[in-house]
């Protein structure tokens, strides 16, 4: 158990409708990252917020957004699915921010395997 | 985007060789990560080099960066079944801040027993 939790595990649902992903940090870590994982596209960064503010964007789209809430745990909201959403999203988090580019050192959760159909 | 690309894409070897994967990236960095992703879990951080590092070892574990070159080496010694993983290098993300890692789409490691 890496000490970030994420609900729920497994999602399947419909093309167009809308789910939410939840994360909860490892105790005492402020960073919250998203990201998304399929075969095609590998591992692709969606968006960071520490102690809730939105610190670095990647490649998210406009019917993905998240936020982080004052007691650290963020939501991943995916709306208008497609089936090219289905994917593995994972969350991570880390202490703090480092100025360092590529010094965090990320503690991820076990993932969501969301299906679209 | 990727900065990172891992090569090879998969490696199978018997279980007690060695296996080594290595990591190309595009732009200068500070620091470089390697990662362990058992099959549809979350990925678990293994070593971090930097820049002015050219080698870093862990329990079986070596990893070598060669800044001239733009690549990075994962080196496993002693291979066990339990190895058996995909193998992720990671960067600092260039698109936005010091903050955001970017994951090349990793080796596939397979110990055959």
């Amino acid at each position: 158990d890496s000490g970030v939790t994420q609900t729920p595990k497994h999602l399947i649902t419909a093309t167009g409708q809308r789910v939410t992903l939840r994360c909860s940090p490892r105790s005492g870590d402020l960073s919250v990252y998203w990201y998304q994982q399929s075969l095609d596209q590998g591992l692709q960064f969606l968006i960071h917020y520490y102690n809730g503010e939105e610190r670095a964007k990647g490649n998210i789209l406009e019917r993905f957004s998240a936020q982080q809430f004052p007691d650290l745990h963020s939501e991943l909201n995916l709306s208008s699915l497609e089936l090219g959403d289905s994917a593995l999203y994972f969350c991570a988090s880390s202490v703090s921010i480092q100025r360092s580019s590529g010094a965090n050192v990320l503690t991820f959760g076990a993932g969501s395997r969301l299906t679209v159909l | 985007s990727q900065q990172g690309e891992e090569d090879p894409q998969a490696l199978s070897i018997q279980e007690g060789e060695n296996a080594t994967m290595n990591c190309s990236y595009k732009t200068s960095i500070n620091n470089l990560q390697w990662y362990r992703q058992n099959s549809g879990r979350g990925l678990v951080h293994l070593i971090l080099i930097r820049s002015n590092e050219r080698e870093k070892h862990s329990g079986r574990l070596r990893v070598t960066l060669d800044t001239s070159k733009k690549s990075s080496s994962l080196l496993i010694t002693a291979s066990r079944a339990a190895d058996t993983a995909s193998y992720f290098c990671a960067t600092g993300y260039s698109g936005g801040g010091a903050d955001g890692l970017t994951f090349g789409k990793g080796t596939h490691l397979i110990i055959q027993p």
